[in-house]
């Protein structure tokens, strides 16, 4: 059964750190990995989708990497922003196509100006 | 076409009582997946339409819950009888096939 944990759980930084936010998965045999912005009480907005047969993806100051073979990616936030304050979310979605996403619990930030 | 809306955005409601919520995709999406998060956890998903056909759901699914799609456009989510436990945040998300997955804003249930 796939499984999806982020690391940490909560973090905190001064405005322009850079910083790297961490998702691991149990099955390799991924379809494609998204990434998710939760500000509190509100939906989900997309960030960044990678495929299975990529590396990384990139918009604007975010950056994702994907190593699927050892069940991790990474979300890199460059010259954080206290507008950056939010939940991220990863989540993959196994190796069949139309199946659900499977979520981490999410990594809550917290950018102090 | 401005992105998934659900509708009510919060529904308070006394335990034993029927509740249904709307979700409209973005018009050209074929896929529609109805998701539960509760305080502190990741989106659970709950269910998964392929145009008008349910092809998938999760075993939190109870007797309690149904949900529809007719005509493969918008979609409805029912809980009956509700419980306490049924307190959440009620997502849809609407996507193409290979395409993001597009959240709607949510519908926050209160069961008091």
């Amino acid at each position: 059964k796939q499984e999806v944990t982020q690391i940490p759980a909560a973090l905190s930084v001064p405005e322009g750190e850079n910083l790297v936010l961490n998702c691991s998965f149990t099955d390799s045999a991924i379809y494609n990995l998204q990434w998710f912005r939760q500000d509190p009480g509100k939906g989900l907005t997309s960030l960044l989708l990678i495929q299975s047969s990529q590396r990384e993806q990139t918009s604007g100051r975010l950056n994702a990497s994907l190593d699927k073979s050892s069940g991790r990616s990474t979300l890199y936030i460059a010259a954080s922003q206290p507008g950056d304050s939010a939940t991220y979310l990863c989540a993959v979605r196994p190796h069949q196509a139309g199946t659900a996403l499977i979520f981490g619990k999410g990594t809550t930030l917290s950018v102090s100006s | 076409d401005t992105g998934v809306s659900q509708n009510p955005r919060h529904k308070i409601t006394k335990r034993g009582q029927n509740v249904t919520f709307r979700c409209d995709p973005i018009s050209e999406h074929n896929r529609l997946y109805w998701y539960r998060q509760t305080l502190g956890q990741g989106p659970e998903f709950l269910t998964y339409f392929q145009n008008e056909a349910q092809l998938e759901k999760s075993r939190l699914l109870s007797d309690r819950f149904s949900a529809e799609r007719p005509k493969g456009s918008f979609s409805t989510l029912e809980i009956q009888r509700t419980e306490q436990g049924d307190s959440a945040m009620y997502l849809c998300a609407s996507r193409n096939e290979g395409e993001w997955a597009f959240f709607g804003q949510g519908t926050r249930l209160t069961v008091v």
